[in-house]
């Protein structure tokens, strides 16, 4: 099972808006309602963002948004703040293995 | 408050095993299913395998068949993971992490991570 398809890198200026992409098969993030994204500190553990698609956890920014058309789900993070800046990871559920993450996508606020 | 506090760092010689606990608290251990999740240095995340608490099943990544054992010991909330047959490319930090309830693939609270070192 091959990784998702994330894009290396992503940047961005305070306030705007950034999409990150994360393709996958129609055995996977095509398949499932079960897409979720992490966010990543450099030094820190991850940190679920999405769940389900679409989801917010509790105490998760309504900045943060996620969407799924076909085999590609995205994130979107509105107003974009310096405390973004990390590395996000999309994951998906498969029809052989329970989860599969992206290669990940590191994102710079310039 | 769920916490999940995981074994200090090892240092291990090729060919060795290591194992890794990972002790909760702050929510009922069958509950939720526990992954465990590797990351090399620069590198991203992967999913290893993950066990269900309640009955012991298990499930692993096709990568780590037959060198990755996980369980689950219901009476001291804590789950384990054992990597055998360690080279230089098991180096990495191992995070267990705790799944999303009623989903097997989604995780929403992580442990700090153990760093393993494989070397001569």
């Amino acid at each position: 099972q091959s990784a998702l398809t994330q894009p290396a890198s992503v940047s961005g200026s305070p306030g705007q808006s950034i999409t990150i992409s994360c393709t996958g098969t129609s055995s996977d993030v095509g398949g499932y309602k079960y897409v979720s994204w992490y966010q990543q500190h450099p030094g820190e553990a991850p940190k679920l963002m999405i769940y389900e698609v679409t989801n917010r956890p509790s105490g998760i920014s309504s900045r943060f948004s996620g969407s799924k058309s076909g085999n590609t789900a995205s994130l979107t993070i509105s107003g974009l703040q310096t405390e973004d800046e990390a590395d996000y990871y999309c994951a998906s559920y498969t029809s052989s293995v329970p989860v599969i993450f992206g290669g990940g996508t590191k994102l710079t606020v310039l | 408050e769920v916490q999940l506090i995981q074994s200090g760092a090892e240092v291990k010689k090729p060919g060795a095993t290591v194992k890794i606990s990972c002790k909760v608290s702050g929510y009922t251990f069958t509950d939720h299913y526990m992954h465990w999740v590797q990351q090399a240095p620069g590198k991203g995340l992967e999913w290893m395998g993950l066990v269900d608490p309640e009955d012991g099943e298990t499930i692993y990544a096709e990568k780590f068949q037959g060198r990755l054992t996980i369980d689950a010991d219901t009476s001291a909330d804590t789950a384990y993971m054992e990597l055998n047959s360690l080279r230089s490319e098991d180096t990495a930090v191992y995070f267990c992490a705790r799944g999303v309830y009623g989903s097997s693939s989604e995780i929403d609270s992580w442990g700090h991570g153990t760093l393993v070192t494989v070397s001569s």
